[in-house]
């Protein structure tokens, strides 16, 4: 089975820009979360979302919004980009006994 | 929001040698979650506890959920140098936020 993928790998962009990232759970799961890990420190939790809808919101400004799709997929958008924003951002997979898989990162960097 | 705190920050590991980290937090948890995570890749799953004073291995890893429900231990017996990584642990909260600790970097000792 295929486990959590994520798009694109990397990517760089201007301060200023905006920036969507991708995520597909594992087959079944119905819950998506998104992190952000900048170097050196543990993933922050973004958002959570399960059937579409946001379930959980972390403390992040209003430029970061997601969504997800009825095939459970989800999207992640930053809008109005700052330096600061450049950190690995991973999206989990939650299986129905709150066990969260990782998938391998998008790589952000804001220059 | 909740604040883990995981020590050690970093160790050396000698092959064969039994490592332990832990982790606390001022919040009480529902569910304790160990994860290791290797350069330019996502975190993976190790352990999942669900109970207070759980005890559930996997393999050379042991973790126990604290009964107090703030606080958990990650041991790793007879270590191996593939061990070396960063081990973070994470707690989940009924507001559906999973909090992470800062982690602690595993290393072999030269």
């Amino acid at each position: 089975d295929a486990g959590v993928t994520q798009s694109p790998t990397h990517l760089i962009k201007t301060r200023g820009q905006h920036v969507t990232l991708r995520c597909s759970p594992i087959s079944g799961h119905k819950s998506v979360s998104w992190y952000q890990q900048v170097l050196g420190q543990g993933p922050q939790f973004i958002f959570q979302y399960y059937e579409k809808e946001e379930r959980g919101r972390g403390n992040f400004p209003d430029r970061f919004s997601a969504r997800q799709f009825p095939n459970y997929s989800s999207e992640l958008n930053v809008n109005a980009l700052l330096l600061g924003d450049s950190a690995l951002y991973l999206c989990a997979s939650m299986s129905s006994s709150y066990e969260q898989y990782f998938g391998p990162g998008t790589r952000l960097t804001v220059t | 929001g909740q604040q883990l705190n995981q020590s050690p920050q970093s160790m050396f590991i000698q092959e064969g040698e039994d490592v332990s980290m832990n982790c606390t937090s001022s919040s009480i948890f529902n569910t304790w979650l160990w994860y290791k995570q290797e350069p330019g890749e996502g975190p993976v799953l190790l352990i999942a506890l669900y109970k207070a004073g759980e005890l559930t291995s996997n393999g050379r890893l042991t973790a126990q959920f604290g009964i107090t429900r703030k606080d958990s231990f990650l041991n790793i017996s007879a270590s191996i140098p593939s061990d070396v990584g960063i081990y973070f642990c994470a707690g989940f909260s009924n507001d559906y936020k999973l909090s992470f600790g800062a982690g602690t970097t595993v290393t072999v000792r030269a």
